[in-house]
């Protein structure tokens, strides 16, 4: 069977490594995924966005992945920084349905120096 | 840029008063969410408005009532405050649908 990351609460890393943040959502008739950046006591702050027709997209050290198959998407973050320290959202919309993000449990990234 | 401005950013009431918070979307933005997000949790969607008119309706009580003004800034507000009403209030504003861009928050403590 196809191996599927798992989400996790909590993730730990060391500066210089690579990250990656995964999320199963919910909906299969969601047709548009986002990836949100939450620093404390701070609002979430978008990141990299991926619609349902395609599997890959790249950022600037940032890939998101998207898994229709098993509702699945993963959020790569190349040579992480101190910076990148913060909670990540994955977020959902069905259009057909509204515009509203539906968000997902968020994981906790602490890139140590 | 301009940003999405939220106001107050904090805010203590005690319980059964009311509150008002407010959102200013980024100029020319047409459409205004609210979301909930209580501590250690995900954000929440309460309300959309576009074009002034109400358009998604998420979990937001009955106690909580929202508009959005002649010029597109939104109210939230809120009566009969609950203990498990404090929490962190995002307003986020898009453009016909696209990328929501989240204002700073209203944290708001309920004693």
């Amino acid at each position: 069977g196809e191996s599927v990351g798992l989400h996790l609460p909590t993730l730990s890393v060391q500066e210089g490594d690579n990250s990656i943040i995964n999320c199963a959502y919910s909906n299969s008739a969601s047709d548009y995924f986002i990836w949100y950046k939450q620093e404390s006591g701070k609002g979430p702050q978008f990141i990299i966005d991926i619609r349902s027709n395609m599997d890959k997209r790249q950022g600037q050290r940032v890939t998101v992945l998207l898994n229709k198959t098993v509702k699945h998407l993963s959020l790569q973050i190349a040579a992480t920084q101190p910076g990148d320290s913060a909670v990540y959202f994955c977020a959902e919309i069905d259009n057909q349905a509204g515009t509203a993000l539906i968000f997902g449990k968020g994981t906790t990234l602490s890139v140590s120096s | 840029a301009a940003g999405v401005i939220q106001s107050p950013r904090h805010l203590i009431k005690e319980k059964r008063e009311t509150a008002t918070l407010k959102c200013y979307p980024i100029p020319r933005h047409d459409t205004v969410y609210w979301y909930q997000q209580g501590p250690g949790q995900d954000p929440q969607f309460l309300i959309s408005f576009y074009e002034k008119m109400q358009s998604d309706k998420g979990s937001i009580p009955d106690r909580f009532s929202a508009q959005q003004f002649s010029d597109y800034h939104s109210e939230l507000n809120m009566s009969s405050l609950e203990l498990g009403d404090s929490a962190l209030y995002f307003c986020a504003s898009s453009l016909q649908g696209r990328e929501q861009y989240f204002g700073p928050g209203t944290r708001l403590t309920v004693t």
